[in-house]
């Protein structure tokens, strides 16, 4: 079955260390996101990218980092200059001209 | 960036009754989506809105495209204990860019047996 798949479900960090985000889908979908979502914020946009090679900063890019070095793959780095790095994060893509998104199930991030 | 206003921020509700929440914008948009997310989890699609003035169902679901394209509505009847989640309107800004949606910050609902 075709899906998008985040990977761990949960996440320890201790702080100061960078920590990396997977995101996996086999929809062949064009275009990848990265939200942030804390309680009482909704989704916050972190990065996006519309094809292989290109990606574009969202609302709160700073702290972060991402690639696009295929398709299917759009992981996150979530690095030690992010001051509020505890938080649920989402990936979702999007094939071209269609207009919702697909979520996978998430990554709680927690940084001790 | 850009939000939609989304309202009722919470609702705690009886098992059994209707529920509606709505979301507004000062733009226009040319797509309205509503999202339902269960805790610990990522939002799914419930319905997505096409057109001025549309109505769609799904199941116990409607959800209204509005008239002036600035607003859309979510109604549930009959509610049920696994109704419980939060539920996100998104849109596509007429002419936005990349097409990208924009999210409301959410409705959690709470229902009681």
């Amino acid at each position: 079955d075709g899906g998008i798949t985040q990977s761990p479900k949960y996440l320890f960090r201790k702080e100061g260390q960078n920590v990396t985000l997977s995101c996996e889908q086999n929809l062949n979908h064009d275009a990848m996101y990265w939200y942030r979502q804390d309680p009482g914020q909704g989704l916050r946009l972190i990065y996006y990218s519309q094809i292989v090679n290109d990606f574009q900063k969202g609302d709160i890019a700073e702290g972060y980092s991402v690639s696009r070095e295929k398709k299917e793959s759009f992981p996150l780095t979530v690095t030690s200059a992010q001051k509020n790095p505890t938080a649920f994060y989402l990936c979702a893509s999007r094939s071209a001209g269609a207009r919702g998104y697909t979520f996978g199930s998430g990554t709680r991030l927690t940084v001790v | 960036g850009q939000q939609l206003n989304q309202s009722p921020q919470s609702m705690f509700i009886q098992e059994g009754e209707d529920v509606s929440m709505n979301c507004t914008s000062s733009s226009i948009f040319n797509t309205w989506l509503w999202y339902k997310q269960d805790p610990g989890e990522g939002p799914v699609l419930l319905i997505a809105l096409y057109k001025a003035g549309e109505l769609t169902s799904n199941g116990r679901l409607t959800a209204q495209f509005g008239i002036t394209r600035k607003d859309s509505f979510l109604n549930i009847s009959a509610s049920i204990p696994s109704d419980v989640g939060i539920y996100f309107c998104a849109g596509q800004l007429s002419g936005g860019s990349q097409g990208n949606l924009i999210f409301g910050k959410g409705t959690k609902l709470s229902v009681k047996p």
